[in-house]
């Protein structure tokens, strides 16, 4: 089956513990990306992978990290959490320029 | 500022009732406008791709279209599964990196039986 799957779907954790969620598709898409999306902002854009060569900001990308060393895999870092970044993540792969993308389940995360 | 605006924030029909759903854009150079559905707890589903003005698209009770300044998603004779909220986006090419997206903060859609 076509998917994106993201770990963990839910996260507590405290200020200043790194945490890494993981984000993997089997489509063999060149195209990935994180976003986030909290009640009143809507879906904002994080960073985004137009190949694994190929990495770059989004609209808010303070506070997170990325790596996309295989096609399959981009997991986000946050080195440093803090309160502000409570919110639901969504990771998406799409083809060629991400016309069409294919978001995966979301991770809930929560930073006390 | 590149900008994406949708309107009305929340919509609510009875079945049978037609409707549109307008997205309005402030950006130069688009790339692609995207419409996307949203289930509650769910990541957005894909719907419409649009290049151009005058670009049209269908499915099942969905139609999109785009002029260049905004986009409507016409939703006709709509049932109460249509019941998400409704998402569109705008990519636009701005020099070398053009894999941004900006999204709409959404239409909330309630079809009632």
């Amino acid at each position: 089956e076509a998917q994106v799957t993201q770990n963990p779907r839910y996260l507590i954790t405290v200020t200043g513990k790194k945490l890494t969620v993981t984000c993997s598709q089997n489509m063999n898409h060149e195209y990935m990306s994180w976003y986030r999306q909290d009640p009143g902002l809507g879906l904002r854009q994080i960073y985004y992978s137009m190949n694994v060569e190929v990495t770059d900001k989004g609209d808010v990308p303070e506070g997170y990290k990325v790596s996309r060393k295989e096609k399959r895999n981009f997991p986000l870092i946050l080195e440093s959490p803090s309160p502000n970044q409570t919110s639901l993540y969504f990771c998406a792969s799409g083809e060629g320029e991400g016309y069409e993308q294919y978001f995966g389940p979301g991770t809930r995360l929560t930073v006390t | 500022e590149d900008q994406v605006t949708q309107s009305p924030e929340a919509l609510r029909l009875q079945e049978g009732e037609s409707s549109s759903l307008n997205c309005s854009y402030t950006v130069s150079g688009l790339r692609g406008l995207f419409w996307y559905r949203q289930d509650p707890g769910k990541g957005p589903e894909f719907l419409f791709t649009l290049y151009s003005a005058g670009e049209e698209k269908e499915k099942e009770r969905l139609k999109a279209t785009l002029t260049k300044k905004e986009s409507f998603l016409h939703i006709t004779a709509p049932k109460p599964e249509d019941s998400a909220t409704y998402l569109c986006a705008v990519q636009w090419d701005f020099g070398t990196s053009y894999g941004k997206l900006t999204f709409g903060q959404g239409t909330i859609l309630t079809v009632h039986p």
